[in-house]
């Protein structure tokens, strides 16, 4: 099985900072990993796939990068917005679906 | 705009079974570009998928669940359902139903749409 890890499991820094969060695959899988931002009490959005590519709707300060193992998330400039915990996800196939542990952010 | 929406017993007992529903709106669920999926959150913890199916074709299961779920399509009624036999207090969760893209020609996408989530909490 593919795990996926995420560094660091929390963060706080001010508004206005630039964030990044880190994935990793235990095993290469292309570019088949989505970010998803879930505040407390809501379902998971999803904010990217395909490594890099924004969903429609999400704020520009978003944004992500890499391939095979290796995968970012980046909040250019961090808003109080974007309070929340920080999920990745491989999608390459089933029959697993695996997220990562997850990323809580807040502001300092 | 499309909606999804869990229902089902907020309560179970150990070694029973959960049964859950997720509604479907503003879409057909036996369209053949979709898997229909559910996910679970333990109070506090992440995020862990269950399974998906798409209508007449594939499902698949968590290889860590498999013995223990089915999930099923109700094209008469636009839903899709969720079974997970012989609970226990492990299994309370908030249960999320998602969709997903796939259509075997172009690249799958992941979940976009999700519903609220409901809370089953296994208890005696």
């Amino acid at each position: 099985d593919i795990q996926m890890t995420q560094s660091p499991s929390s963060l706080s820094a001010s508004v206005g900072d630039r964030v990044t969060i880190t994935c990793r695959a235990s095993q290469g899988i292309s570019n088949y990993v989505a970010w998803y931002q879930q505040k407390p009490g809501k379902a998971p959005k999803l904010l990217i796939y395909a490594a890099s590519t924004l969903q429609s709707g999400v704020p520009f300060r978003f944004s992500g990068g890499g391939s095979g193992t290796d995968f970012t998330l980046t909040i250019s400039s961090l808003q109080p917005d974007d309070v929340a915990t920080y999920y990745c996800q491989k999608y390459n196939s089933a029959p697993q679906f695996t997220f990562g542990p997850g990323t809580k952010v807040d502001i300092k | 705009q499309l909606q999804l929406q869990e229902s089902g017993p907020g309560a179970v007992k150990p070694s029973e079974t959960l049964s859950l529903n997720c509604i479907v709106s503003g879409g057909p669920i036996s369209s053949i570009s979709y898997y229909w999926g559910w996910i679970r959150q333990p109070p506090g913890k992440g995020l862990e998928w269950i399974g998906d199916i798409k209508y007449r074709e594939n499902t698949y299961y968590n290889p860590s669940l498999k013995s223990r779920v089915t999930i099923s399509v109700d094209t008469s009624t636009n839903r899709f359902s969720l079974r997970l036999t012989s609970v226990t207090a492990a299994d309370t969760a908030v249960y999320y139903c998602a969709r997903r893209y796939f259509d075997g020609v172009l690249e799958p996408l992941p979940f976009d749409y999700w519903g609220q989530g409901t809370l089953v909490t296994v208890s005696s």
